[in-house]
């Protein structure tokens, strides 16, 4: 089945040590997303690629940066977590902007 | 400035009702409008959308109702079955939602079906 997968499910870091969450998709889609969900919150977008071009939302702190090495993978890296970074951290993929965008299961980050 | 309201966080429903989740929202730009629904640890699952040329769409069980004038839509959902227990997401995008028609969330209503 075709579908969006994310790796791993639960990651647990320390304070200050570098994380890199995954996201695979097999729906050969052109734009890639990250969202950062908080609990009872909305999904806030961090970034997204359209095919290699990364845009940034304006009020991503720098903290958070991201890769698109090829079509199918996107990887999330937090250079420092802060308590205030521990989330669920959703990616989405869509054909074309403005798309349904399908999302994978999630990574639930704890820092510790 | 929240742009996509889900007023209700929490509804409950008794099995074989009909449940009917609301959401308004205020930018007169958003055209593309969807309707997810998560379960917990979880990814949002896209459940209907609609385009704003139309006022209805329908989909099995499943009806999204669009209200333009009113900035208003709701997802009615017919017969309520306990695996529809869920958080249920309101999003929309348009022109202005910048360059990805970015999906601008509510903050969702918890669903509960009552056997």
């Amino acid at each position: 089945d075709a579908m969006v997968i994310q790796n791993p499910r639960y990651q647990v870091t320390q304070f200050g040590k570098p994380v890199t969450l995954s996201c695979s998709q097999t729906l050969n889609h052109n734009v890639m997303y990250w969202y950062q969900q908080k609990s009872s919150q909305a999904p806030k977008l961090l970034f997204h690629y359209y095919d290699k071009d990364f845009n940034n939302e304006a009020d991503t702190p720098d903290n958070f940066q991201s890769r698109r090495p090829n079509t199918s993978f996107c990887f999330l890296d937090i250079r420092s977590p802060g308590l205030g970074d521990a989330a669920m951290y959703l990616c989405a993929t869509s054909r074309d902007l403005g798309d349904t965008q399908y999302f994978g299961p999630g990574t639930r980050l704890t820092v510790l | 400035d929240q742009q996509v309201k889900q007023n209700s966080p929490s509804l409950s429903v008794q099995e074989g009702r009909i449940s009917i989740l609301n959401c308004d929202y205020t930018n007169s730009m958003f055209d593309y409008f969807l309707w997810y629904k998560k379960y917990p640890a979880e990814g949002p699952t896209f459940l209907i959308s609609i385009s704003s040329i139309k006022d209805k769409n329908e989909d099995g069980r499943f009806t999204v109702f669009l209200n333009k004038s009113a900035k208003h839509l709701s997802l009615h959902i017919v017969p309520s079955q306990p695996g529809d227990s869920a958080v249920y997401f309101c999003a929309a995008s348009g022109s202005s939602s910048g360059s990805a028609r970015q999906l601008t969330f509510g903050s969702g209503t918890q669903l509960t079906v009552l056997p």
